[in-house]
């Protein structure tokens, strides 16, 4: 049973540039999350599609979005990136009632 | 929100040795997960222990929903167990507060 896939695993983007960050959940799993990791702020949750419904948010600027296609995959894209947002972004995959399972990362340098 | 509070900060362990790293958060939960972080930053499913006890090799669980906390036992550690200790609880919201980590170094 294949796990969570996330596309690219490392990137290098410019300052004011946006960027697309894909992820493939675990073969019926509904619900798709996403996580930022920093050094200074550790895991804090970005949002969390199910059934290609936004139903949570956290606390980050519009900059930050997503969706969710009807296969459950999700993307998350951030416009107008800042140094700030370098980062390890992490998605996980769940199934109802069900433990979560992550994917290995998108590394984001923003330089 | 729920707080989630993770001790201690940082263990160093000769291997061999056995531990005990330690959950605490501020509200009812209907999940609770641990997770090993490896160095190349996944995070690495250990147990998903809303309450009860479980036990898988050398690690072991247990959470005490009434209480609020949930320890994680290692024992006779490996210099493999090196890493970082994430738990993380969800209440009901359909995303994890995960907590600061507990950082475990094993020498050999």
């Amino acid at each position: 049973k294949a796990g969570v896939t996330q596309t690219p695993r490392y990137l290098i983007k410019t300052r004011g540039q946006q960027v697309t960050l894909s992820c493939s959940p675990i073969s019926g799993h509904r619900s798709v999350s996403w996580y930022q990791q920093t050094p200074g702020q550790g895991l804090q949750f970005l949002f969390e599609y199910f059934s290609e419904t936004q139903r949570n948010k956290g606390n980050f600027p519009g900059r930050f979005s997503g969706r969710q296609f009807s296969n459950s995959r999700s993307e998350m894209n951030v416009s107008t990136l800042e140094l700030g947002d370098s980062a390890l972004y992490l998605c996980a995959s769940k199934a109802l009632n069900t433990e979560a399972f992550f994917g290995q990362g998108t590394r984001l340098t923003v330089v | 929100g729920i707080q989630v509070e993770q001790s201690p900060p940082d263990l160093i362990l000769q291997e061999g040795a056995n531990s005990t790293l330690r959950c605490n958060f501020s509200d009812s939960v209907n999940n609770l997960q641990w997770f090993h972080q490896n160095p190349w930053g996944q995070l690495i499913n250990l147990f998903y222990i809303p309450s009860g006890t479980k036990q898988n090799g050398r690690l072991s669980a247990t959470t005490v929903a009434t209480e609020r906390y949930s320890l994680l036992y290692i024992s006779s550690s490996q210099t493999t167990d090196s890493g970082v200790y994430f738990c993380a609880v969800d209440n009901y919201g359909q995303n994890f507060v995960f907590g600061p980590g507990t950082r475990l170094s094993v020498l050999p």
